[in-house]
């Protein structure tokens, strides 16, 4: 059984660029949930994502976004990327929104020059 | 959710077991205790959780004090494989609002020497 994957693995954007990555959660799993990884600030909590619904969202501003589609694929996008949004993007998918349970993808990690 | 505190890090000897303790003593009587693991450049892991009576899975067993104040994930025989970030979570379920937000503290690094 395939984990979750992410696309693209590894990306390296300018200030003032956007950026969209994309995730596939397992197969059968409705709920997709996004975490920004930094040395700083750890594991933070982005948006989560279930029936193409956002039922959750994390204190970021309004220039991070994502929405999820009916195969319950997901994407997140960055708008004018800034240094600081330099870290490792995770996402995890579990079968339902009320789980604590939750299986991550390796990441996908971006570097803003 | 109620915050947690775990040592930074901690040193284990390869096929010994290693106890990883964390203290929730602001837990309320609806969240669970959920360990997770990363290791070095993946994904946190999800190991084990429980409500009060202790649990035990092929990875890991959870010991729970009584007063939930506090808890233990036992590694039983650490292997090199082992060493990574371990996160102890305290979160409620069964509450609509909570949906699948996990709040990481900085976990305890686990360095599992041969």
């Amino acid at each position: 059984k395939a984990g979750v994957t992410q696309t693209p693995r590894y990306l390296i954007k300018t200030r003032g660029q956007q950026v969209t990555l994309s995730c596939s959660p397992i197969s059968g799993h409705r709920s997709v949930s996004w975490y920004q990884q930094t040395p700083g600030q750890g594991l933070q909590f982005l948006f989560e994502y279930f029936s193409e619904t956002q039922r959750n969202k994390g204190n970021f501003p309004g220039r991070f976004s994502g929405r999820q589609f009916s195969n319950s694929r997901s994407e997140m996008n960055v708008s004018t990327l800034e240094l600081g949004d330099s870290a490792l993007y995770l996402c995890a998918s579990s079968w339902t929104p009320n789980t604590g349970e939750l299986f991550f993808g390796e990441g996908s990690r971006l570097t803003v020059l | 959710d109620a915050k947690t505190t775990q040592p930074p890090s901690m040193d284990c000897a390869e096929g010994r077991a290693a106890n990883l303790p964390c203290n929730h003593s602001t837990i309320s009587g609806n969240e669970y205790v959920y360990w997770y693991r990363q290791i070095h450049s993946q994904g946190p892991q999800y190991i084990i959780h429980g409500l009060k009576n202790n649990e035990t899975n092929e990875m890991a067993s959870l010991i729970i004090t009584e007063d939930r104040k506090s808890s233990t994930l036992i590694l039983p025989h650490a292997t090199l494989r082992d060493t990574a970030v371990y996160y102890c979570i305290v979160r409620a379920i069964l509450i609509k609002a909570a949906g699948n937000k996990l709040t990481f503290g900085g976990g305890t690094r686990v360095l599992v020497k041969p």
